[in-house]
């Protein structure tokens, strides 16, 4: 069966300091990877897809980046956090086989407090 | 484009009541329609989905959804309420023939009153 995995689970970081957050997916080839960013009170807005390996799709102009360096890894970025960068990271993946790809299923997420 | 609109953002029912949390969504092709679950701190978990088929779509722990086109409408109903039914539910909608991207409803918390 498939799983996916993220790390850490919390965070707490500065203003202006890196930010890295990891997703990887077991049991499956060739997903599709997606990105979503909850905030307090709001609803899931999608932040990046990728379809492949290096291919990343951004939906929302940001100071985040996401990067696809392995089949079954999607990893979360940005040089310098803001203050509105704080909320709760959900990874997501989904098959890439005819019939089975519109569902998408969700790691256990992120929670990122930026101080 | 597509959008989902969820109707109350909290819903209070008493433990053993009917649950009915009550999604419409706009779509320019036919669409799939998803329910989602989420706990609180932990991700979402799949409730149920209609892509073709069967109007009426059993999923999970007893719930369950309609879909009707003419009332563009996806709306989740469980008969009888548990206590560990409490939770924030999501609709979603993605286009069939589209690219795979779903679009999230705002979200509606469901309150168990004993």
């Amino acid at each position: 069966s498939q799983t996916i995995h993220q790390w850490p689970a919390t965070l707490v970081q500065p203003v202006g300091s890196p930010l890295s957050l990891e997703c990887t997916v077991e049991g499956t080839s060739n997903p599709n990877l997606y990105w979503y960013r909850q905030a307090a009170g709001r609803g899931l807005q999608l932040l990046f897809y990728s379809v492949g390996i290096g291919q990343i799709s951004s939906e929302v102009p940001q100071n985040l980046s996401a990067s696809r360096p392995q089949d079954r890894q999607f990893i979360l970025s940005s040089k310098k956090l803001l203050l509105s960068d704080s909320g709760f990271y959900l990874c997501a993946w989904s098959p890439t086989d005819r019939g089975l790809r519109e569902t998408q299923y969700f790691g256990p997420g992120t929670r990122l407090l930026v101080l | 484009a597509q959008s989902v609109t969820q109707l109350g953002s909290h819903v209070s029912v008493s433990e053993g009541a009917l649950v009915l949390l009550r999604c419409n969504y706009s779509s320019s092709v036919p669409p799939y329609l998803f329910w989602y679950v989420q706990y609180p701190n932990q991700g979402l978990q799949l409730l149920l989905k209609y892509t073709t088929g069967a109007t009426l779509v059993k999923g999970i722990n007893g719930f369950e959804a309609e879909f009707k086109k003419s009332e563009t409408s996806f709306h989740l109903t469980k008969p009888s309420a548990h206590m560990s039914d409490a939770a924030e539910y999501f609709c979603a909608v993605s286009e069939i023939g589209g690219n795979e991207k779903l679009t999230f409803g705002t979200g509606t918390r469901l309150t168990i009153i004993p």
